[in-house]
């Protein structure tokens, strides 16, 4: 099976502006979780999708958004842009439902904010 | 709130065991082990669930202590693959049977191996 994969793998952006990181799940699971992972703060949960619903959601602001596709595919998207938001953008994915599952993590999307 | 790993940083030589720890202040239902390698994504070790059941590599061993709510995580004869850093991530008890993916990681231990 293809592995999580993400789009892009880098993006540079200036502060104020918006930007939208895509995230395709392994066949099958239809669930995709968001997490950010920063040298300060570690990583993160920032939310997670479940059949196009956001089942559960992070201390992160409203600035942070995404969306679920039918085809499972999910979309981060983050406005006005912060030097804080610099950070690697990690999405998983599992099954999502019946018993906990591992969750297998894509390569990332390294966000820098200037 | 965040579980606490430890210790923060251990150095082995190959062949050296190690054990890694994370405790958490919540009642929990399952804790996920991943490794993750500089510039890479985390990758998955071992879940422990709640009720003893397990699933991971077979060449990783970890356990959980449901009553104190804490989970180790046991590096046997260590080869150099196995440098990087180490996260426990948990999941709180209220999650039931369903996994809602939101897992709350430690803030991870790096591990060096040298020959």
């Amino acid at each position: 099976k293809a592995g999580v994969t993400q789009t892009p793998r880098y993006l540079i952006k200036t502060r104020g502006q918006q930007v939208t990181l895509s995230c395709s799940p392994i066949s099958g699971h239809r669930s995709v979780s968001w997490y950010q992972q920063t040298p300060g703060q570690g990583l993160q949960f920032l939310f997670e999708y479940f059949s196009e619903t956001q089942r559960n959601k992070g201390n992160f602001p409203g600035r942070f958004s995404g969306r679920q596709f039918s085809n499972s595919r999910s979309e981060m998207n983050v406005s006005t842009l912060e030097l804080g938001d610099s950070a690697l953008y990690l999405c998983a994915s599992f099954p999502g439902q019946g018993a906990s599952y591992e969750q297998y993590f894509g390569p990332g999307t390294r966000l820098t904010v200037t | 709130q965040q579980p606490v790993q430890s210790p923060q940083a251990v150095i082995l030589r190959e062949g050296e065991d190690a054990v890694i720890n994370c405790s958490s202040s919540k009642a929990l239902y399952s804790v996920h082990w991943y490794r993750q390698k500089h510039g890479e994504a985390p990758v998955f070790l071992m879940i422990l669930l709640k009720g003893g059941e397990q699933k991971g590599h077979e060449k990783i061993s970890a356990s959980f202590n449901e009553k104190k709510q804490q989970s180790s995580l046991y590096l046997t004869a260590s080869q150099l693959s196995y440098s990087g850093t180490y996260f426990c991530g948990t999941e709180p008890s209220n999650a039931g049977g369903t996994s809602y993916g939101k897992l709350t990681f430690g803030q991870g231990t790096i591990l060096t191996v040298h020959p």
